[in-house]
């Protein structure tokens, strides 16, 4: 069935460093590939997406990049903060009909001050 | 608008009873979800609806059933509850994916349910 990893399950960077985040996808029809951050105790939120239609997408310290030959895609967060420290998730949709999203397991950000 | 409004927040459940999660949309959505994430993983999803009417089993649908009788209620059942649905539930609903103007999931609050 579909599947979505996501590597690593844990990363500890130091304030001011980058953050890398990797996902592969096993459908290859999916075409939308969101990612959700999640403070702890809180619900997920959706902090930028792309569409197969596009290489890459910036929004000020975070990217995202989409390697569709290779079905993977990365989320870079850079000039990392304190309050980046959460659980971030990626996500592939495999359907545009039903919006279904699989998600991957997740990685635990510690940003150390 | 509330959003997506989940009830309730905690529920201690014994094995072997039912209960039913509440979900609630005031953003006239016709795509709501369920997810269920247990602790260090990811979300996967349970159920899902395409609109008032129409529902369709998604990545871990044993144990659970839902209902979309309008399209603001989207409501799970859990019958004979067992220790592996320990677990937080989140409702979420987005706006049709067509056009492709907002495809953002919107989440609720999520439901802390633990079966003893």
């Amino acid at each position: 069935g579909e599947n979505v990893e996501q590597h690593p399950s844990t990363l500890s960077v130091q304030e001011g460093d980058s953050a890398v985040i990797k996902c592969t996808y096993s459908d290859s029809a999916s075409n939308y590939f969101p990612w959700y951050k999640q403070e702890l105790g809180k619900r997920p939120q959706l902090i930028i997406d792309i569409r197969s239609n596009v290489g890459e997408k910036k929004d000020q310290r975070i990217a995202v990049t989409l390697n569709k030959t290779a079905k993977h895609f990365s989320l870079h967060i850079t000039e990392t903060q304190p309050e980046d420290s959460a659980v971030y998730f990626c996500a592939a949709r495999i359907s545009s009909n039903t919006g279904k999203l699989i998600f991957g397991q997740g990685t635990t950000l510690q940003v150390k001050p | 608008n509330a959003g997506v409004t989940q009830t309730p927040k905690f529920r201690i459940l014994k094995i072997g009873q039912s209960m039913t999660l509440q979900c609630a949309q005031d953003m006239n959505h016709n795509y709501m979800y369920w997810y269920r994430q247990d602790p260090g993983m990811g979300l996967k999803l349970i159920y899902y609806s395409v609109g008032a009417g129409i529902t369709d089993k998604g990545e871990v649908p044993n144990g659970y059933n839902v209902s979309r009788s309008t399209t603001e209620d989207f409501p799970l059942r859990l019958e004979l509850a067992a220790p592996s649905q320990t677990s937080v539930y989140f409702c979420a609903s987005s706006p049709s994916p067509f056009p492709r103007i907002n495809e953002k999931l919107f989440f609720g609050s999520g439901t802390q349910l633990s079966v003893l």
